[in-house]
């Protein structure tokens, strides 16, 4: 079966840090993946997908980056977090033969 | 630009009653709707997926039903039982960005 992972599960940080949020998949192939960012008061809010290794969309133009080094990890990254990249943030996967998404039991973040 | 919208926002029940959840959607060329379920501090679990050729999905006590044409969607909960408590997203899946669009949610809570 299939299991996605995301870590840490919590973290704060500083205004100006770097940041760098992993998620992995397990059990499938060639998967596309998505981040997903819950801030306060807002909905879900896409903010990168990926159809592939190395294939990056960016959905909100943000101090955000998004890489995928490999088939089944996806990284979410900052040079220099901002007070407003505070939030829940949330990988998911679908098969691409599938329309349904999965989503992994997020990270929150909260910047000082 | 797709707009998704919840209500009510909250809504506190007692226990056995059957309830009904309302999303909308502005634009009606969708793919397909997505209910989902987020407990406290957790990611999401998918609860049904109507296709945009579906008119109603149903699992055990939930019933989802669509009427693209109109941009709407119900979620149906019936007998709501204490462990309904939860906050529930509706969100779409457009021709656009391989993403989700999600409502800001409906928070449940179920009286015992």
């Amino acid at each position: 079966s299939q299991t996605i992972h995301q870590w840490p599960a919590t973290l704060v940080q500083p205004v100006g840090s770097p940041l760098s949020l992993e998620c992995t998949v397990e059990g499938t192939s060639n998967p596309n993946l998505y981040w997903y960012r819950q801030a306060a008061g807002r909905g879900l809010q896409l903010l990168f997908y990926s159809v592939g290794i190395g294939q990056i969309s960016s959905e909100v133009p943000q101090n955000l980056s998004a890489s995928r080094p490999q088939d089944r990890q996806f990284i979410l990254s900052s040079k220099k977090l901002l007070l407003s990249d505070s939030g829940f943030y949330l990988c998911a996967w679908r098969q691409t033969t599938s329309v349904t998404q999965y989503f992994g039991p997020g990270t929150r973040l909260t910047v000082l | 630009k797709q707009e998704v919208t919840q209500i009510p926002a909250a809504l506190s029940v007692p226990e056995g009653e059957n309830l009904v959840l309302n999303c909308s959607f502005t634009d009606s060329a969708i793919y397909n709707l997505q209910w989902f379920r987020q407990d406290p501090g957790k990611g999401l679990t998918s609860l049904l997926l109507i296709q945009s050729s579906q008119r109603e999905q149903t699992s055990g006590r939930l019933n989802a039903s669509l009427d693209k044409s109109s941009g709407r969607s119900t979620l149906y909960i019936a007998a709501s039982q204490p462990g309904d408590s939860a906050t529930y997203l509706c969100a779409v899946k457009g021709g656009g960005a391989d993403g989700l669009t999600f409502g800001k949610g409906t928070h449940l809570i179920i009286q015992p």
